[in-house]
């Protein structure tokens, strides 16, 4: 059974300090990894989608790894900004149908 | 376009009483997922379409919970005799196909009393 964890569960960081959230999942064998923001009341807003086969992917100042091997990913936010303070979740894809979501990184950034 | 859209966005609902929530995908988007998310948790899935079958709903909690999408489009999740550990928000998601991101809708809360 896949699970999803991700640490820290809420990080507290000055405004510019560069920031990498963990993501771990139990099995390797997933089809994709998407990282997702969701802001207070709000739906999930897709970030990064990294296939199987992928090593990374970037997007402005978000950079997304994965490493099937080891079950990890990693979320590195560039030059933070209190804009960016949202709750950060990663999701397995396990196959197509089911995609299993860890809890979340609330992140907060101070002006 | 349009992204995905859930009506209504708030329900409260008297324990026992039915309700019926509603998702308008991406047009479209093949896949269509249901989950269902507690207060300081990741969703969790309930269920699957692809276009109108129906190929997992291993997520449904009881069931109370009928998820349905007879024509490919537009999606309906129904619980009956709601409970109030039924009290959460529900969120729907759509993407192209497999290789694609999910799209989440902003969801509904819904409040059993």
């Amino acid at each position: 059974k896949q699970e999803v964890t991700q640490i820290p569960a809420a990080l507290s960081v000055p405004e510019g300090e560069n920031l990498v959230l963990n993501c771990s999942f139990t099995d390797s064998a997933i089809y994709n990894l998407q990282w997702f923001r969701q802001d207070p009341g709000k739906g999930l807003t897709s970030l990064l989608l990294i296939q199987s086969s992928q090593r990374e992917q970037t997007s402005g100042r978000l950079n997304a790894s994965l490493d099937k091997s080891s079950g990890r990913s990693t979320l590195y936010i560039a030059a933070s900004q209190p804009g960016d303070s949202a709750t950060y979740l990663c999701a397995a894809d396990t196959g197509g149908f089911k995609t299993i979501f860890g809890a979340g990184t609330r992140l907060f950034v101070k002006a | 376009g349009a992204g995905v859209s859930q009506s209504p966005r708030y329900k409260v609902a008297k324990r026992g009483q039915d309700v019926a929530l509603r998702c308008d995908p991406i047009s479209g988007h093949v896949s269509l997922f249901w989950y269902q998310q507690a207060l300081g948790q990741g969703p969790e899935f309930l269920t699957y379409f692809q276009n109108e079958a129906q190929l997992d709903k291993s997520g449904l909690p009881s069931d109370r919970f009928f998820a349905e999408r007879p024509e490919g489009s537009v999606s309906t999740l129904k619980i009956q005799r709601t409970q109030q550990e039924d009290s959460a928000v529900y969120l729907c998601a759509s993407r192209r196909s497999s290789a694609y991101e999910q799209y989440f809708g902003p969801g509904t809360r819904l409040t059993v009393t």
